[in-house]
């Protein structure tokens, strides 16, 4: 049982370049959601998605898009990378969204130049 | 809209101190609360959480109680250790909506 996995762990970008960051979780959740942690900020919603085949902004959405591509696998899309978005990003599930604890990957640590 | 408000950091310690770290919260209705903890490199695991006013939740000798009457839901241990050395985050949720976090608290305990 590994939980929620991500992929990849650390990742270099030039500013302008392109990339998916890929979230997979194996406990059947319905909801999963993508965060930006910065020194400061505590963590921000980029993307969630209820259900399957639904998706919703959250508090930072520019700059990104999102794929629920099934049950498992929620991905996050940089199209045109920019220094801004230099963080840390976890993705989270959880059985609905609400009142249900949260289960965490352990992270993306992304760059960009 | 929901918001949650913790004592901004870092918190420094001694090992066996008394530690509080201070959540207050505004919502409409009746969320539920929890305490979130990040141990370094690593990504947030839930501590604790409490679901209605006057609840107690605990985990790990760590405590916080729901008080509704003054929107609070601080987090106690009697006695830290090396080991707790972690990001603390507060969160709240009113219902069928995203937790909502608080920016962290970066506690250190020193031997």
């Amino acid at each position: 049982n590994a939980g929620v996995t991500q992929t990849p762990k650390f990742q270099v970008l030039k500013t302008g370049q392109s990339m998916t960051l890929q979230c997979a979780q194996d406990m059947n959740h319905n909801s999963m959601y993508w965060y930006r942690q910065d020194p400061g900020m505590g963590l921000r919603l980029i993307y969630y998605s209820a259900s399957e085949g639904t998706t919703d902004k959250g508090e930072v959405p520019n700059g990104y898009n999102v794929s629920r591509l099934n049950k498992r696998e929620f991905s996050l899309r940089l199209e045109s990378a920019a220094p801004s978005q230099t963080s840390v990003y976890f993705c989270a599930s959880s059985d609905e969204t609400g009142r249900y604890e949260q289960y965490f990957g352990p992270g993306t640590r992304l760059t960009v130049t | 809209g929901d918001s949650v408000t913790q004592m901004e950091g870092p918190v420094t310690l001694s090992e066996e101190a008394f530690l509080t770290i201070n959540c207050t919260y505004t919502a409409t209705g009746y969320p539920s609360l929890f305490w979130y903890v990040q141990y370094p490199g690593e990504g947030l695991q839930l501590l604790l959480k409490a679901t209605k006013a006057d609840d107690k939740g605990s985990n790990k000798g760590f405590e916080a109680t729901y008080r509704k009457e003054t929107t609070s839901f601080h987090l106690e241990k009697g006695s830290v250790q090396v080991s707790d050395s972690a990001v603390y985050f507060c969160a709240l949720s009113g219902g069928n909506t995203p937790l909502v976090f608080g920016k962290g608290t970066r506690l250190s305990v020193i031997a």
